[in-house]
């Protein structure tokens, strides 16, 4: 089946160590988007892949970074993760149609937990 | 940007008894509107959504109704089931993106009591 893939589910990384989370999908669709999701709270979009083009939003801190290589794959960096960093990372992905606006599909999230 | 405010943020309803949530947002050139539902533990799925060119989309036990002068829509969910027990979000999506930067709403805990 089609999907979005995110490894690992629940990655527990030292304060100040760098982690990588990364995403696959198989939809074959143009935008990726990571999301940071607290508890209790909503998706925070940090920032999103249209093709190969980078869209940072304002607010996302420059300790987060991404990289996509390949239209499949799209990994979160976290540079030198802090306590408030702990929370569920969702993956996403759509493929917008011309002049409109698609359904966006969500992997399961990785958990990150920081000691 | 969009401004999306959502109510109730917590719904408890017994089995068998309608839900509905409200979600305004502030874009008037928004014309997109979808629902999310965010069951414990799992990815957001999207339920229903609705263009701006009709007023009210229904599917099954869902529907969304869409007030574009007043700048609200709608989810309700006729004879709620425990497994409806969620949270749901609005996502207006961003206008002056082609595509979707959705916008989420703060979220409404939805209980359904057996």
């Amino acid at each position: 089946d089609a999907m979005v893939i995110q490894n690992p589910r629940y990655q527990v990384t030292q304060f100040g160590k760098p982690v990588t989370l990364s995403c696959s999908q198989t939809l074959n669709h143009n935008v990726m988007y990571w999301y940071q999701q607290k508890s209790s709270q909503a998706p925070k979009l940090l920032f999103h892949y249209y093709d190969k083009d980078f869209n940072n939003e304002a607010d996302t801190p420059d300790n987060f970074q991404s990289r996509r290589p390949n239209t499949s794959f799209c990994f979160l960096d976290i540079r030198s993760p802090g306590l408030g960093d702990a929370a569920m990372y969702l993956c996403a992905t759509s493929r917008p149609g011309r002049s409109s606006y698609n359904e966006q599909f969500f992997g399961p999230g990785t958990r990150l937990t920081v000691l | 940007g969009e401004n999306v405010e959502q109510h109730p943020s917590t719904l408890s309803v017994q089995e068998g008894d309608s839900a509905v949530i409200k979600c305004t947002y502030s874009d008037s050139a928004s014309n997109y509107f979808p629902w999310y539902k965010q069951e414990l533990g799992k990815r957001p799925q999207l339920i229903i959504d609705i263009r701006s060119n009709v007023g009210e989309k229904k599917d099954q036990r869902i529907a969304v109704t869409l007030n574009k002068t007043a700048k609200h829509f709608s989810l309700h969910i006729t004879e709620t089931q425990p497994e409806d027990s969620a949270v749901y979000f609005c996502a207006p999506p961003l206008s002056g993106t082609s595509y979707g930067k959705l916008t989420f709403g703060q979220g409404t805990i939805l209980t359904v009591h057996p």
